[in-house]
């Protein structure tokens, strides 16, 4: 069964960078021909893409986020990984981690709260 | 991109359907079978309920149903139980190979 597993700080400060990792379990990131996808839900307030990576690295990124955002990939743990540089409060929300089966999520984590808080 | 628009709310009695609607433009929803559906209930993560405008994963119930009419798509609950409460996202692949999601619609069963 696939599983997939956000980690991070919890908090971050104002202007730092947010880091989170997603740990994919049940599944290669290599060798399958999907891409791997995060997204966010501010509390109490709907769902937002942020972007998806291929194994290869090719990357996808909402035009909104795209100048903050970077996502990486490490086949030898079987995760990718989300950045987001220059944070501020709006950033704080829920992040998910999801596979993206051809145009569709289909497997999702359960989530990390990221606060930006100083 | 901007958010899909969904009505902010539905509701409907025990045993009859009601229907959400997923507005975009030839953009997305309009321009692509790719809508896909989301029901998230309370502290949980979303789960993919219809993708590709109409097509059910396994164990989905099938009183849940999609289908899509020029830029706007729709989910149809049939048989409405108090379970269903919960909120509901439709999700669109874009002309410019990123993704949006709609705006949320909380279900009520009275």
């Amino acid at each position: 069964q696939l599983q997939l597993q956000e980690s991070g700080p919890g908090l971050v400060k104002p202007s730092e960078t947010l880091s989170l990792t997603c740990t994919v379990s049940g599944d290669s990131i290599s060798s399958s021909s999907n891409h791997w996808g995060w997204i966010r839900q501010p509390p109490g307030k709907g769902l937002e893409w942020i972007g998806n990576i291929f194994y290869s690295g090719t990357t996808y990124y909402n035009p909104s986020l795209k100048s903050r955002v970077t996502m990486t990939v490490d086949t030898s743990k079987n995760q990718f990984s989300l950045k987001l540089s220059s944070v501020t409060a709006a950033d704080t929300a829920l992040y998910y981690c999801a596979r993206l089966s051809w145009r569709f999520f289909d497997y999702w984590g359960q989530g990390a709260l990221l606060t930006v808080s100083s | 991109q901007s958010a899909l628009t969904q009505p902010a709310s539905v509701s409907g009695s025990p045993g009859q359907s009601i229907t959400i609607s997923c507005t975009g433009t030839s953009s997305d929803v309009g321009g692509y079978n790719y809508v896909s559906w989301y029901r998230q209930s309370p502290g949980k993560a979303p789960k993919l309920m219809i993708f590709e405008v109409r097509n059910r994963p396994s164990g989905v119930s099938p009183r849940f149903s999609g289908s899509k009419s020029g830029s706007t798509a729709s989910l149809t609950i049939s048989g409405l139980q108090a379970e269903d409460e919960a909120d509901f996202y439709c999700s669109s692949y874009t002309s410019s190979n990123t993704y949006v999601f709609g705006t949320g619609t909380k279900v009520t069963v009275l």
